[in-house]
């Protein structure tokens, strides 16, 4: 079974750093791309950016360049976000994705096919 | 940056009935060497993550009722949910991945009347 599991909640104060795992199992890791969301509360899908581990080719959304690094751990399988000098407007839902892999192509696209259950983070004095 | 509308914000369909969400993108998301569009929708239900539903316009994901079906091509595409049922209350987003960045649409809230 394809799971992707991340921390269910983090608290963090503004100016502080973020650093949220997606442990992902069930699937060969480097064969898929995977992507970061964040969903502000009441609102839509915002696409953070995404990861190739094969390579390690990453794309970023341009309202987060300069601000989020995504990285991932081949080892065991696990991607990382972090996200840099945080506000009080960063307070959101974070959820990490799997990208689609074509097995008649052998190709990894990145609209998403299985998803995390989303890191809740929150950013307060 | 590719962006993506869609239409309607929210509509209300009453139960059996059709409900049809629309998406245009700023520019083609067909890409001519597949002959693919690279365009999926997503559903989500309060409290869970998105779901994949349909990828590359049309195709149908692995569990997804046949009642969902995708078409369109090139800056326009619809989603439609034939004979809707009480659990297809959702918001649903198109989300383009043919360029970097990938955008989504804003969201369509799905309700019952």
């Amino acid at each position: 079974e394809v799971q992707l599991v991340q921390p269910g909640a983090e608290v963090k104060k503004p100016g502080e750093s973020l650093k949220i795992s997606c442990r992902t199992s069930g699937y060969i890791f480097i064969n898929h791309w995977v992507g970061w969301v964040r969903q502000l509360p009441g609102k839509g899908l915002e696409w953070m950016g995404i990861m190739y581990p094969h390579d390690s080719d990453v794309r970023y959304g341009p309202s987060f360049k300069g601000r989020v690094t995504i990285s991932a751990d081949k080892s065991i399988s696990t991607a990382y976000l972090q996200l840099n000098s945080l506000e009080a407007s960063d307070t959101a839902m974070y959820y990490c994705a799997r990208g689609y892999y074509d097995a008649l192509t052998g190709l990894s696209h990145s609209n998403f096919d299985k998803w995390g259950q989303g890191t809740l983070v929150t950013v307060s004095s | 940056d590719i962006v993506m509308t869609q239409s309607p914000d929210s509509l209300a369909v009453s139960l059996g009935e059709r409900a049809t969400i629309n998406c245009k993108s700023s520019q083609s998301v067909l890409y001519s060497a597949t002959n693919k569009n690279y365009l999926a929708w997503y559903q989500q239900k309060p409290g869970q993550p998105p779901k994949l539903l349909i990828y590359w316009a049309s195709t149908r994901e692995s569990g997804v009722p046949d009642r969902f079906s995708g078409s369109g091509s090139g800056t326009d595409f619809t989603l439609n949910i034939n004979s809707l049922q009480a659990e297809d209350v959702a918001v649903y987003y198109c989300q383009q991945y043919y360029g970097s960045p990938d955008t989504f649409g804003q969201g369509t809230k799905v309700e019952l009347k």
